[in-house]
């Protein structure tokens, strides 16, 4: 099975920064990522479909970068409801579809 | 508009079954495969099973097979999950969700993606005596 490792675990930023979340697979998966944002109590949510491209109406500040192992999720300017777990998602080599284990972004 | 409403979650005692659904609508639910993903309390996300549209197709994690049970009835645009041999380690929020399937081109190179949009609201098992 590939194994997917976010880092950081979790991070707080202030209103207006940039943030960046990296996903690294455990074996390259070309450009088979997607990134998705869970909020608490709420299910999660698509905001990048391989690998880069923003799923319609994420906001453009959303960006996704990568290939082969190692990928970025980008948060131009942070905004207050930014603030939500994201989790990176491989569909390379599936059954098993993995995901890593999440990033916890607050706001300062 | 495009939905799912997972439904049939509750309390179970270790041993016990449960039979969750989510009903589709907004869709063209029958070719579309769907999949059950869960979240154990504070944890991250994990996925359980997954269906073709015309359930040709049929995985499951290694930590269900052969306790769970995927299954869908296009008529009904509806999606099952029966799980038995219920353990307080299946305790978790259940996600039911569609799988979009697309060819893209990058850099001159096919290839077929995939990725999950959208989800439910989920629904709670709880495995405990």
């Amino acid at each position: 099975d590939i194994q997917m490792t976010q880092s950081p675990s979790s991070l707080s930023a202030s209103v207006g920064d940039r943030v960046t979340i990296t996903c690294r697979a455990s074996q390259s998966i070309s450009r088979y990522l997607n990134w998705y944002q869970q909020k608490p109590g709420r299910a999660p949510n698509l905001l990048i479909y391989a690998a880069s491209t923003l799923q319609s109406g994420v906001p453009s500040r959303f960006s996704g970068s990568g290939s082969g192992t190692d990928f970025t999720l980008t948060i131009s300017s942070l905004q207050p409801e930014d603030s939500a777990t994201y989790y990176c998602q491989q569909s390379y080599s599936a059954p098993p579809w993995t995901f890593g284990q999440g990033t916890k972004v607050e706001i300062k | 508009e495009v939905q799912l409403v997972e439904s049939g979650g509750g309390l179970v005692k270790p041993g016990g079954s449960l039979r969750l659904s989510c009903a589709a609508s907004g869709f063209n639910f029958s070719t579309y495969s769907m999949i059950w993903v869960r979240q154990a309390p504070g944890k991250g996300l994990e996925w359980v099973s997954s269906i073709s549209g015309s359930s040709s197709y049929i995985y499951y994690a290694d930590s269900v097979k052969g306790r769970f049970t995927i299954s869908r009835d296009n008529a009904k645009t509806s999606l099952y999950l029966q799980m038995n041999s219920l353990r307080a380690e299946d305790t978790a929020v259940y996600y039911c969700a569609r799988v979009i399937s697309q060819m893209i081109m990058f850099g001159g190179v096919i290839g077929g993606y995939s990725w999950f949009d959208p989800w439910g609201q989920g629904t709670l098992v709880t495995v405990s005596s």
